[in-house]
Formats: structure tokens, C-alpha cells, sequence
């Protein structure tokens, strides 16, 4: 089975942190993505990766960096943390085979930013 | 661009009734097309998807979708509906080309009733 880990379930922060949201995939995936989830907006792609260093903006890249060094890991950093960046950020992986479109997600990671 | 229109935020039945799940899209071409399933304080998990061939696609838990080009739909359906079927559900829907992201609708939140 995939596994997509994400390094906490619930993160409270203070405004102004620099905030670091882990995800590992153990099935050496190719791409990943890192995911916003609010109310009624569904998800909303903040960014992605296709490749070791490669990183592609999402819809809504804004206040947020991502770091991938490593083929498993793929960081989200929030560099200084807004209230308005609360929310739910899921992390999923894919490969690019055939099916590279079946994303597969972690368990997602609830920050509160005070 | 592609997107998703998923019409009903909220929709309640009663446990055994029949369940249908509206979902639009728009996109260029024949997209993938794909519904997830997020249970309370869970991560995403795919429950069908439809690359091409047969419209109508089988999943897990007894649900199915059917694919309509000239409605440009994607409706899930359920004969039967369980208890445990009350979560959020939501359609993605992803191109053969470029962005190997997808794009997710809205949501819809089922309850069910006893």
C-alpha cells in the first residue's frame, strides 16, 4: 500500500512563525503536492513538485515555499505564519506512469495560527 | 483551465435509500476523472476513477460513477446508502496534459439518517 505521512496532525502556531509541514511518501512517487483545504472551497493546490529541486507554483502560492531535496520528502514552509493561513493542508503523492493523475493523500496536517 | 462544479454542499438520506452525487467539469478534451471520500479527520481516499473506455466505472464500497460527454457529468451513485457512508465526497478531475495536478470541486457533505 501507499503510505503518505505527514509529520503532525494538529499544529498551533503563533502570527509571524516560520512554520515547517513535513510529508514522506514510501512508494517513490515522482511527483507531489502539497494541498489547502478550507469550507466550501475545497482543495486548492498551493504547490508541486515533479522531480528532486523541481517545484511548480499551484493556484495559490502565496506566503508559502517549498523545499524538496530528497525524492520522499516534500516540505511546505510558511515563512511568517498569517491567521488567514489556518487551515487544513493535505500532502498527496503520484507517479507518472500511466495513472500518474491518482493522487494519493496523507492524513493531513490542521494548523491554527494565533 | 480545468474545473469542477459540485452543486450540493449538503445532502441528507436516510440509510438504504438510493444516493446520487452531481459533479460538472469543464475541460478541453476527455479529462480523468476522479471521486475521493474524506471521512471525518481523515485524509482523502480514492473511490473510482474514469480514464477512458466504458462510462460507467465500478469502485469500493458500492459506489459507481458514470462518465456523460454531452453533459459533461460525472455523477456518483449508490443503490443502497450505510451509516458509515456519511463523509465528504469530492470530485477531481485531471488533464492528459501539462499540470499533473488535480482540480478538486467543492464538495459535498453527506449525512445520513437512521
Amino acid at each position: 500500500d501507499v503510505k503518505v505521512t505527514q509529520s503532525s496532525r494538529y499544529l498551533v502556531k503563533r502570527t509571524g512563525e516560520k512554520v515547517f509541514l513535513e510529508c514522506v511518501q514510501d512508494m517513490d512517487h515522482e511527483n507531489m503536492f502539497w494541498y489547502r483545504q478550507d469550507p466550501g472551497l475545497g482543495l486548492r493546490l498551493i504547490y508541486f513538485s515533479y522531480d528532486v529541486k523541481m517545484k511548480e507554483k499551484g493556484d495559490i502560492p502565496e506566503g508559502y515555499s517549498v523545499s524538496r531535496e530528497k525524492k520522499e520528502r516534500f516540505s511546505l514552509i510558511l515563512e511568517s505564519a498569517s491567521t488567514n493561513q489556518t487551515s487544513m493542508y493535505l500532502c498527496a503523492s503520484s507517479s507518472s506512469g500511466e495513472s500518474y493523475n491518482e493522487q494519493f493523500f496523507g492524513p493531513g496536517t490542521r494548523l491554527t495560527v494565533l | 483551465a480545468q474545473s469542477v462544479t459540485q452543486p450540493d454542499i449538503h445532502i441528507t438520506v436516510s440509510e438504504g435509500a438510493s444516493l446520487e452525487l452531481r459533479c460538472n467539469y469543464s475541460y478541453g478534451a476527455t479529462p480523468y476523472l476522479f471521486w475521493y471520500v474524506q471521512s471525518p479527520g481523515q485524509g482523502l481516499q480514492l473511490l473510482l476513477k474514469y480514464f477512458s473506455g466504458d462510462t460507467l466505472v465500478q469502485g469500493i464500497k458500492g459506489f459507481e460513477a458514470e462518465f456523460k460527454r454531452s453533459q459533461s457529468s460525472f455523477n456518483l451513485r449508490k443503490p443502497s446508502v450505510h451509516w458509515s457512508d456519511a463523509a465528504e465526497y469530492f470530485c477531481a478531475v485531471g488533464a492528459y496534459t501539462g499540470r499533473r495536478a488535480l482540480t478538486f470541486g467543492s464538495g459535498t457533505r453527506l449525512q445520513v439518517q437512521p
